[in-house]
């Protein structure tokens, strides 16, 4: 069965600075892996998805992961954050014969002035 | 429409009633699927449809909960005599396998 493994349920970090999230995977087969970001009273947003081509995927607001199978890891990050950035994020992982999304816990992400 | 619709967006309900949950999917999307989001959780996966064909139910957690996409666009989860453990956050999406586009959810909350 596949799972997803987010390390760290809050990171708060200082505007400008560094993001990273983490995010760990668990599957059988080569995966197809997403991070979707939700905002208060929102549903989710795709930011970018690794589907078997490129290992370092760009997304939209800056925002990119790089996908290291030796690691079992897709970490998010974005060089340097903004206000806006505030909000729950989730990695998603999914077997390409299948539809449907396995979630990791989520990290809420604050953002400090 | 331009994304994927949700209604209600809140629903209060008395324990042991039924509640009927609506999604519109973008018009022309083969693919939908339903999530349950627990408070301070990821989404869950409940069920899945192919145009009508309700391809996998492995996710709905007991016989009282129902979805049905009878035309193969518009989709209702339906849950019979809630539980207050059926308290969460529903969500639709549509799309394929690449890519879901999500609906904002509609928050069901059993007293």
């Amino acid at each position: 069965a596949q799972s997803v493994t987010q390390l760290g349920s809050h990171v708060s970090v200082s505007e400008g600075a560094l993001v990273l999230l983490r995010c760990n995977y668990s599957s059988s087969v080569p995966p197809y892996l997403f991070w979707y970001v939700q905002y208060p009273n929102q549903g989710l947003q795709l930011l970018l998805k690794y589907t078997s081509a490129a290992t370092l995927v760009k997304g939209i607001n800056g925002f990119e992961a790089e996908f290291k199978k030796s690691e079992t890891s897709f970490h998010l990050t974005k060089p340097s954050a903004h206000m806006s950035d505030a909000a729950e994020y989730f990695c998603a992982v999914s077997d390409p014969g299948a539809q449907k999304l396995v979630f990791g816990q989520g990290t809420r992400l604050t953002i400090n002035p | 429409g331009a994304g994927v619709s949700q209604s209600p967006r809140y629903k209060v309900a008395k324990r042991g009633q039924d509640v009927a949950l609506r999604c519109d999917p973008i018009s022309g999307h083969v693919s939908l699927f339903w999530y349950q989001q627990a408070l301070g959780q990821g989404p869950e996966f409940l069920t899945y449809f192919q145009n009508e064909a309700q391809l996998d139910k492995s996710g709905l957690p007991s016989d009282r909960f129902f979805a049905e996409r009878p035309e193969g666009s518009v989709s209702t989860l339906k849950i019979q005599r809630t539980q207050q453990e059926d308290s969460a956050v529903y969500l639709c999406a549509s799309g394929g396998i690449n890519e879901q586009f999500f609906g904002p959810g509609t928050r069901l909350t059993v007293l």
